[in-house]
């Protein structure tokens, strides 16, 4: 069981926005540690999506942000595309009991 | 433009030890402050940190693996390495080296490389 909870599932129809929660505790994105996320499309290695809570890398279009508070963090997706379709992965650090990197469990997206 | 690819050890027995070295090209390995981690995913499941090697040489390990993990970087040849003991069917996953970027982000991957563990 992931440190990190995201929900298993979620979906939009195109044109829509979706959000994707990730849920951490006080002694990770509560604690004041950056969260991440990635795309992984399938068969695919991940692809940095938003760094630093919310900053996209470069050639990451506007339709994707990131947003933090207090023990969790959020990825929404506005405009939502057929190509949008993948898996996303929310990542960040934990203090307890020796600081290490954490994922999410990681969310499905489907495109109806 | 930074390449990187993993290679390695694809089958292995239980008990074995897994070898996989990651190739950069474009960059090197100690040039630009960075540093470089490997990461896995069994299949069908979520990723998993395995450790990181920083710039500096330092190395950090995911607790779970602390002891059967060495991570090294051969500065020469632009490669970093894992290396883990004591293979078991649950280390059967697909092995990605990513270097890190800002905030301790994993900015640019490798495809990936299947290591598939089997008595």
């Amino acid at each position: 069981q992931s440190v990190l909870t995201q929900p298993p599932s979620v979906s939009g129809a195109p044109g829509q926005r979706i959000t994707i929660s990730c849920i951490g505790s006080s002694s990770n994105i509560g604690a004041g540690y950056d969260v991440h996320w990635y795309q992984q499309l399938p068969g695919t290695a991940p692809k940095l999506l938003i760094f630093r809570n919310n900053n996209r890398p470069s050639g990451v279009p506007d339709r994707f942000s990131g947003s933090k508070s207090g023990t969790s963090a959020s990825l929404a997706i506005t405009g939502l595309q057929a190509d949008d379709e993948a898996d996303y992965y929310c990542q960040s650090y934990d203090r307890s009991p020796s600081g290490h990197v954490i994922f999410g469990g990681g969310t499905r997206l489907s495109v109806l | 433009q930074l390449q990187v690819q993993e290679s390695g050890s694809r089958l292995l027995k239980p008990s074995q030890t897994l070898s996989l070295t990651c190739a950069v090209s474009g960059d090197s390995t100690t040039s630009g402050g960075y540093s470089w981690g490997w990461i896995r995913q069994p299949p069908g499941k979520g990723l998993e940190w395995i450790g990181y090697i920083y710039h500096s040489g330092d190395t950090y390990y995911n607790p779970s693996l602390k002891s059967r993990i060495t991570i090294s970087a051969d500065r020469s040849r632009n490669e970093i390495s894992l290396t883990l003991t004591s293979v078991i069917a649950a280390d059967t996953a697909v092995y990605f080296c990513a270097r890190t970027g800002d905030g301790n982000c994993f900015d640019i991957w490798g495809p990936g490389t299947m290591v598939a563990i089997s008595s």
